[in-house]
């Protein structure tokens, strides 16, 4: 099974700064990567597929990169709705999710 | 508008059963493999099981390989998860999802999920 590893945990980043939020997969995916925002009390929302292509409704701040086993989740300049926990997915050998990280306002 | 609702969960007793069950609307049912994915109180997401447009392929997850079965009834735009044997360390909320990509073809990402229904395993 491919493991899914997000790092940090929880990032405390200030409205209007960017962030940075990061996955590793314990094998190459290729770019067979997804990001998922979750806010409080509501299912997951469908960022980025395909490591780097914007979901519809996803606003152009955000963005993914990457392949292989190292990916990335950018936020350019920090809104207060993009207060939430981000999960990676890989979804090149079964379907498996990282722990999540916890994206707080400083 | 793509709609998913779940429905079925409760309280179970360790070794009881349950069958949830995701009603769909809002697009072609047919068309597009749906998945369960779970998530435990305070937890992250864990994929359940998937079963293609056609219902032909079922895929599970190691935990519920076995005690789980999925299917779905196209007629109906039905998808239903049932549960047996089940374990304290399933309680969870239990989602619906549906795969991104049209038949076989396209990014296996989930791009519309329901609200979930909660399933607690407690004696």
């Amino acid at each position: 099974e491919i493991e899914m590893t997000q790092s940090p945990a929880t990032l405390s980043v200030s409205p209007g700064e960017r962030a940075t939020l990061s996955c590793r997969a314990s094998q190459s995916v290729r770019s067979n990567l997804a990001w998922y925002q979750q806010k409080v009390g509501q299912a997951p929302r469908l960022l980025i597929y395909a490591a780097s292509t914007r979901a519809t409704g996803t606003p152009a701040r955000i963005s993914g990169n990457g392949s292989g086993t190292e990916f990335t989740l950018t936020i350019s300049s920090l809104q207060s709705e993009d207060f939430a926990v981000y999960y990676c997915q890989q979804y090149s050998n079964g379907y498996t999710f990282g722990q999540g990280t916890k994206l707080e306002i400083k | 508008q793509v709609q998913l609702v779940e429905s079925g969960g409760g309280v179970v007793q360790p070794g009881g059963s349950l069958r949830l069950s995701c009603a769909a609307s809002g697009f072609t049912f047919s068309n597009y493999a749906i998945h369960w994915v779970r998530q435990a109180p305070g937890k992250g997401l864990e994929w359940v099981a998937v079963i293609s447009y056609d219902g032909r392929h079922k895929y599970y997850a190691d935990s519920v390989r076995g005690r789980f079965t999925i299917s779905r009834d196209n007629s109906k735009n039905t998808l239903d998860l049932q549960m047996s044997s089940l374990r304290p360390e399933d309680t969870s909320l239990y989602y619906c999802a549906k795969k991104m990509g049209f038949e076989a073809a396209g990014s296996p990402a989930f791009d519309h999920w329901g609200q979930g229904t909660l399933v607690t395993v407690s004696s």
